[in-house]
């Protein structure tokens, strides 16, 4: 069985400041695939990143920025220099075909 | 390009009548995934199709629900009859095969049972 566990519920931050969004996975697979997505107030899921399990390199997006680690399980998002554009729901999901979602991490970026 | 479309987006109906549920997958994409989100039980998937057909139904409640994929562009998702607890909303979404799994979502449906 597969697992997400995003163990932050709701995160609140003023515009500008660093965030961090855990995300920590259970999996038998060897080969597999983590995913986040964002989920603005407007409701639909939008994608942001795919990582396979056999590439650990951190990739940086403009502000957005992942860190891929094996040894703990942890996939980990961070933006940096928040936005108030940035409040939403964020989904870390493992899976190939049928993915598993956490539970979403509520961040809020305060003006 | 066009995206997953889903309809309708909204649906109110009361116990026991039936809902059918509309999505369009991306044109080319092969696979086809149900999702339903709810507060007490996140995002789940229901079922998905590779190629219009059924793959994994595991997710799939229990027999009021139904999912048929009869083209490529085209899939519903059925309750009969629904209930107060179907109250959700349902996302489809849709990838291609080979190396991009990434799975791109419609606008989801609201249902509200009544």
């Amino acid at each position: 069985a597969q697992k997400v566990t995003q163990a932050q519920t709701e995160i609140s931050v003023v515009e500008k400041e660093d965030v961090t969004l855990d995300c920590v996975y259970e999996t038998r697979d060897t080969t597999y695939y983590l995913f986040w997505y964002k989920q603005p107030p407007s409701g639909e899921l939008v994608f942001l990143i795919r990582r396979n399990s056999f590439d650990e390199q951190n990739e940086i997006s403009g502000r957005y920025s992942w860190n891929f680690q094996k040894s703990t399980s942890s996939f980990n998002f961070t933006i940096t220099a928040s936005q108030v554009v940035d409040s939403a729901v964020y989904f870390c999901a493992l899976g190939r075909r049928a993915l598993t979602f956490g539970s979403g991490t509520r961040l809020q970026v305060q003006p | 390009d066009a995206g997953v479309i889903q309809s309708p987006r909204h649906e109110v109906t009361e116990m026991g009548q039936e809902v059918t549920l509309r999505c369009k997958p991306i044109s080319g994409h092969d696979y086809l995934f149900w999702y339903r989100q709810t507060m007490m039980r996140g995002l789940e998937l229901l079922i998905y199709f590779n190629n219009n057909v059924p793959i994994d139904d595991s997710g799939m409640p229990e027999d009021r629900f139904s999912a048929k994929m009869p083209n490529a562009s085209f899939s519903t998702l059925k309750i009969q009859p629904s209930e107060p607890r179907d109250s959700a909303v349902y996302f489809c979404a849709s990838s291609l095969s080979g190396v991009s799994y990434e799975q791109y979502f419609g606008p989801g449906t609201r249902l509200t049972v009544t």
